[in-house]
């Protein structure tokens, strides 16, 4: 079965620093996508970043950047200059191309941003 | 509509009864996927629609859980004799291919007292 491990429960940092959220998968797949999704107070699930596994590039979205190591399966998140909005859990998501697009989760990291 | 969008936002109901939960995703999306979410944890997935079809249910937990996509549009997730152990945020995700980011609803919290 795939799997997807967060093993950072809990972080925190400080407003305008850099913060990385680690991810690691379990996969016999060669092709898949990998996700990070923000999941605020409010319950929404926001798309933060996407990764297609077969583009060795690094996907960035604004202040948030990846880093991926295929060979790792490893997939970690990096937010730079952290804003008080960026306060939410962050979920880390695999998709093998083969199963029709369903979204395997980690188990989250709360990501609190001090003042 | 522009998002996807779940009906009732909070269902609480009593052990025993069937309750029906609606997702309306984003018009034209293909694909339809519902997940379960219990509090502190990820979602996990329990079945997902191409069009009408279902293409995967092996995420349902029993055979007192059921989905529905009869027109490729809305679907219904019905849970059968709920029992506490169902309680949960229910929520609904589309997208318009497969790996292109998926559109989340709101979500349905279900209480089972």
């Amino acid at each position: 079965a795939q799997t997807v491990t967060q093993s950072q429960p809990e972080m925190s940092v400080q407003e305008a620093e850099t913060v990385t959220l680690s991810c690691t998968y379990d996969t016999s797949e060669n092709n898949y996508y990998l996700f990070w999704y923000k999941q605020p107070p409010s319950r929404q699930m926001i798309l933060v970043i996407r990764q297609e596994a077969y583009k060795q590039q690094n996907a960035t979205e604004n202040r948030f950047s990846v880093n991926f190591q295929k060979a790792a399966k490893s997939f970690s998140l990096k937010i730079s200059d952290s804003q008080l909005g960026d306060t939410a859990m962050y979920f880390c998501a695999s998709s093998p191309y083969n199963q029709g697009g369903k979204l395997i989760f980690g188990q989250g990291t709360e990501l609190s941003v001090k003042p | 509509g522009a998002g996807v969008s779940q009906s009732p936002r909070y269902k609480v109901t009593k052990r025993g009864q069937d309750v029906a939960l609606r997702c309306d995703p984003i018009s034209g999306h293909v694909s339809l996927y519902w997940y379960r979410q219990a509090l502190g944890q990820g979602p996990e997935f329990l079945t997902y629609f191409n069009y009408e079809a279902q293409q995967d249910k092996s995420g349902l937990p029993n055979d007192r859980f059921s989905a529905e996509r009869p027109e490729g549009s809305i679907s219904t997730l019905t849970i059968q004799r709920t029992e506490q152990r169902d309680s949960a945020m229910y929520r609904c995700a589309s997208s318009l291919i497969q790996g292109d980011g998926y559109t989340f609803g709101s979500g349905t919290r279900l209480t089972v007292v």
